[in-house]
């Protein structure tokens, strides 16, 4: 099944500003919403964006994500040591064997 | 408080058996789809399975269709999972997650598929 596509590692200092990306394909991003979790070290996923740009309550507002075509990003702003953490995108997935959920690769942001 | 606790994991011999529950608490369970996520150790995560509120749509990853089965009871708030002819690759920590956006997790189970 179709996975996808992040980048592996993303890292700043605090305060800074950091993109992830997540690209996919018509099936999936580009006819459903994206989803995007935080997994903490040793922790459970956590829903972090919803509905393509959605925040649960309680995420900060320096999360944010968008959606392009195929394509989705997810931004950081104002970088925090806690936000050290592996980020997954995440979508439904309509295709010829049927509905699934594909998560992205993953992304490891590391705060320097 | 939502809470999702998974249990049913374990060690178990390749071709074996492995049935997991998840005991839901803090929400209307009946009325919300749930699924099941795997992380296998020190990877990423991939979705197994989603079950709608009433059983009626069933979904499974190419990875799993045909060996496992996932079920409800809305009366005993809980899911399950039960897992035929395992394999080492299914090796991974089992999590629970609430509805079709995955808003809540359990804290995993892990099972371990080796000789």
């Amino acid at each position: 099944q179709s996975v996808l596509t992040q980048p592996p590692s993303a890292s700043g200092t605090p305060g800074q500003r950091v993109t992830i990306s997540c690209s996919g394909s018509s099936s999936n991003i580009g006819s459903n919403y994206v989803y995007w979790y935080q997994q903490l070290p040793g922790t459970a996923p956590k829903l972090l964006i919803y509905r393509n740009n959605q925040r649960p309550s309680g995420v900060p507002d320096r999360f944010s994500g968008s959606k392009s075509g195929t394509s989705a990003s997810l931004a950081i702003s104002g970088l925090r040591s806690e936000d050290e953490a592996d980020y997954y995108c995440a979508a439904w997935d309509d295709s010829l064997s049927g509905r699934v959920y594909v998560f992205g690769t993953g992304t490891k942001v590391t705060v320097l | 408080e939502v809470q999702l606790v998974e249990s049913g994991g374990g060690l178990v011999q390749p071709g074996g058996s492995l049935r997991l529950s998840c005991a839901a608490s803090g929400f209307s369970f009946s009325s919300n789809e749930m699924n099941w996520v795997r992380q296998a150790p020190g990877k990423g995560l991939e979705w197994v399975s989603y079950i709608s509120s009433s059983a009626t749509i069933i979904y499974y990853a190419d990875s799993v269709k045909g060996r496992f089965t996932i079920s409800r009871d809305n009366a005993k708030n809980s899911l399950y999972l039960q897992m035929n002819s395992l394999r080492a690759e299914d090796t991974a920590v089992y999590y629970c997650a609430r509805d079709m956006e995955m808003g809540d997790w359990g804290q995993g189970t892990l099972v371990t598929v080796s000789s």
